[in-house]
């Protein structure tokens, strides 16, 4: 059963840290989103990729944030320097662009204090 | 520029009583529409999407141009729909094509 692996699960880090998620897409899938989640924006979208190469990251903050995919099997979101407002729920998903669906991980729970 | 908007956060009803929830849609090009559900401690996933003209789990969805919306519907509710659901519209062409927006969610609630 082939699904979207996301790790860590939970990150708690300190105001100023540098985090880091990874993603490891489905086998085969080209396109990867990343989205956050808050109760006051729903699933926003940071960035996307399709065949490794970034199409949109306009919704993502750039002074802090970088979106990357090293090979076709990771891509990888940073956060240098996490702030508070940060603490969300980060997912992943990745698909074909044919297919038009989207799989998602499980997410990432970060909480900066 | 794509936007979906979902206008409730939360929406209660109970067992056996209609349900819908709504979503309207900002966007240029002829869109294509889905649902997602996020059961609890589920992973978000596909419910619907609107070429397929298809009723899952006894939610339908009908896509109104006139109206921009995608309203979800199911005649009974059922405790087990409890869930976050969320509209979202792909980018079917242009430079953007791929580009897969969501809602905020809805939050809907079934009581027994």
């Amino acid at each position: 059963d082939a699904r979207v692996t996301q790790t860590p699960r939970h990150k708690v880090t300190e105001m100023g840290q540098e985090v880091t998620m990874r993603c490891q897409p489905i086998l085969g899938h080209n396109t990867v989103f990343w989205y956050r989640q808050t109760m006051m924006q729903g699933l926003e979208l940071l960035a996307y990729f399709r065949n490794r190469a970034p199409l949109d990251d306009s919704g993502m903050p750039k002074d802090r944030f970088s979106a990357e995919m090293p090979d076709a099997t990771l891509a990888t979101l940073k956060i240098q320097p996490s702030e508070p407002r940060d603490s969300a729920v980060y997912f992943c998903a990745s698909g074909l662009p044919r297919n038009t669906e989207a799989f998602f991980g499980q997410g990432t729970r970060l909480t900066v204090v | 520029a794509q936007r979906v908007t979902q206008p409730e956060k939360l929406l209660s009803v109970f067992k056996g009583a209609p349900v819908e929830l709504k979503c309207n849609y900002s966007y240029s090009g002829s869109p294509e529409l889905f649902w997602y559900v996020q059961y609890s401690r589920q992973r978000l996933q596909l419910l619907l999407r609107h070429i397929s003209r298809e009723s899952i789990k006894g939610f339908t969805a009908d896509l109104n141009k006139g109206e921009t919306s995608f309203h979800l519907k199911k005649p009974f509710a059922q405790e087990e729909d409890s869930a976050m659901y969320y509209c979202a519209l792909i980018n079917a062409g242009g430079t953007s094509y791929g580009k897969l927006t969501f809602g905020q969610g809805t939050i809907l609630t079934v009581h027994p």
